[in-house]
């Protein structure tokens, strides 16, 4: 049963432009969800969370929007720059679980075309 | 500040064997995480070690086990290994198990079960 989705497995975005990576969750529990990057042969990177009382977070190039009646949220990066090339994580949890079960999405790989 | 580190980088076992994964947590850090991710796939919560305690555990068999030590450094242990356990196995440390402590992941150990 997967909990959180991102639908798209890669994305293609020129230099400059914005990147949007999307993720949708099923289990209305989740109340905080992280964004993470992977390059190869390193851990995934925390870039941005977000919890359930808000519907944005921003941090420089990076933004995340939650939707909490569609179950959805999306990162925005703007501008896309080359070194953004990685694979994207969604992740969520829920708060009576404490820091515990990070529940991942299976990733999208976004390529910033030069 | 030192990050999250892992040993070994990569691991070859036969089925049936036993292998011990570890993890140095990073500085001022005294809760850990596992993760099991297979190609493909987002990372699958193992288990969470917090101040030397199981703190929860997600949907694996009892032949994954686990330690964490004074220092918060933790091994990971997999009995009866099955072809199914090839996979790149993260750690993350973390300075506390609330839901706001933020997860630093590790590069991740590679093993392949034959």
């Amino acid at each position: 049963d997967q909990q959180v989705k991102q639908n798209s497995p890669s994305l293609s975005v020129q230099e400059g432009r914005i990147s949007i990576l999307n993720c949708d969750y099923t289990n209305s529990m989740f109340d905080y969800f992280l964004w993470y990057k992977k390059y190869p042969a390193e851990g995934p990177t925390f870039l941005i969370s977000i919890s359930s009382i808000k519907d944005k977070n921003e941090d420089g190039r990076f933004t995340v929007f939650l939707n909490k009646s569609a179950k959805h949220l999306s990162l925005h990066i703007v501008p896309s720059q080359p070194g953004d090339s990685a694979v994207y994580f969604c992740a969520a949890r829920r708060s009576n679980f404490g820091n515990e079960k990070l529940t991942f999405g299976t990733g999208t790989r976004l390529t910033i075309i030069p | 500040e030192t990050g999250v580190t892992q040993s070994p980088t990569h691991l070859i076992k036969t089925r049936g064997q036993q292998v011990t994964l570890r993890c140095s947590s990073q500085s001022g850090h005294n809760t850990v995480s596992w993760y099991q991710q297979a190609l493909g796939q987002g990372p699958q919560f193992i288990f969470q070690y917090y101040r030397e305690e199981e703190n929860g555990r997600g949907n694996f068999p009892p032949r994954f086990s686990g330690l964490q030590f004074p220092n918060y450094s933790s091994e990971l242990n997999v009995n009866a290994l099955e072809l199914d356990d090839s996979a790149l196995y993260l750690c993350a440390s973390s300075r506390g198990a609330g839901i706001t402590d933020t997860q630093y992941f590790g590069p991740g150990t590679r093993l392949t079960v034959l």
